[in-house]
């Protein structure tokens, strides 16, 4: 098993809405990571974890809270975001750092 | 401060021409990484290549191939006889040895378009 699995692939949510990203991999990593992507953009780093530890914080608004419950699992939970964070929410895993990341096909969040 | 230049925003070109696309990065580290990610329009970045910076020797892959120059601190990317599924966008990338889990510095990403 060489994915790494995110959902939902699409959502769409008001400015007073709490929501949650979910990312899944079962490969035995123990990085992963959350990276935005706008339209037309690269992907940002926002958030790493490893060996389930949140290593860097890319000074992201505290409205973006992430978590890693296990080696397993990444969330990345959502409350009163702006239109300005819709974006592609892309996962990635990694076995060791640096090392060779594998992307979930994200989530795509409109922001109304 | 790590940085990847990608130049050409937007290449296109006639199926079955064969196509380069530069990377030029910056980087005050001795060990580092490099990377070649593909992103179709389905979305998921897909894993090409990764060469550390000791091995500067040219790697092929099929209708693939990377050119690593460290003395001019490129690593560009050359689709021979190129296929219209090879339409994407490509991104260089660069990490560093630093010991702790950094992630990816991204260029601007190259928009490939390849004509039937």
């Amino acid at each position: 098993d060489t994915e790494v699995t995110q959902t939902p692939k699409h959502l769409v949510m008001g400015m007073t809405n709490k929501k949650s990203l979910k990312c899944e991999q079962h490969m035995g990593h123990r990085a992963m990571y959350w990276y935005k992507q706008k339209a037309k953009k690269p992907p940002e780093l926002m958030f790493v974890y490893s060996y389930e530890k949140l290593s860097i914080n890319e000074s992201v608004p505290s409205r973006f809270s992430p978590e890693c419950p296990n080696s397993s699992l990444l969330n990345l939970h959502l409350h009163a975001l702006q239109p300005e964070d819709s974006a592609l929410y892309l996962c990635a895993s990694s076995q060791s750092t640096p090392g060779k990341l594998f992307f979930g096909s994200g989530t795509q969040l409109s922001v109304l | 401060a790590q940085k990847v230049t990608q130049a050409q925003t937007e290449i296109s070109v006639v199926e079955k021409e064969d196509v380069t696309l530069d990377c030029v990065y910056e980087t005050r580290d001795t060990t580092y990484y490099l990377f070649w990610y593909k992103q179709p329009p389905s979305g998921e970045l897909v894993f090409l290549i990764r060469r550390n910076s000791f091995d500067e020797q040219n790697e092929i892959s099929g209708r693939y191939s990377w050119n690593f120059q460290k003395s001019t601190s490129s690593f560009n990317f050359t689709i021979t006889a190129s296929q219209v599924v090879d339409s994407a966008v490509y991104f260089c990338a660069l990490d560093y040895s630093g010991g702790g889990a950094d992630g990816l510095t991204f260029g601007k990403g190259t928009h490939l378009i390849i004509q039937p």
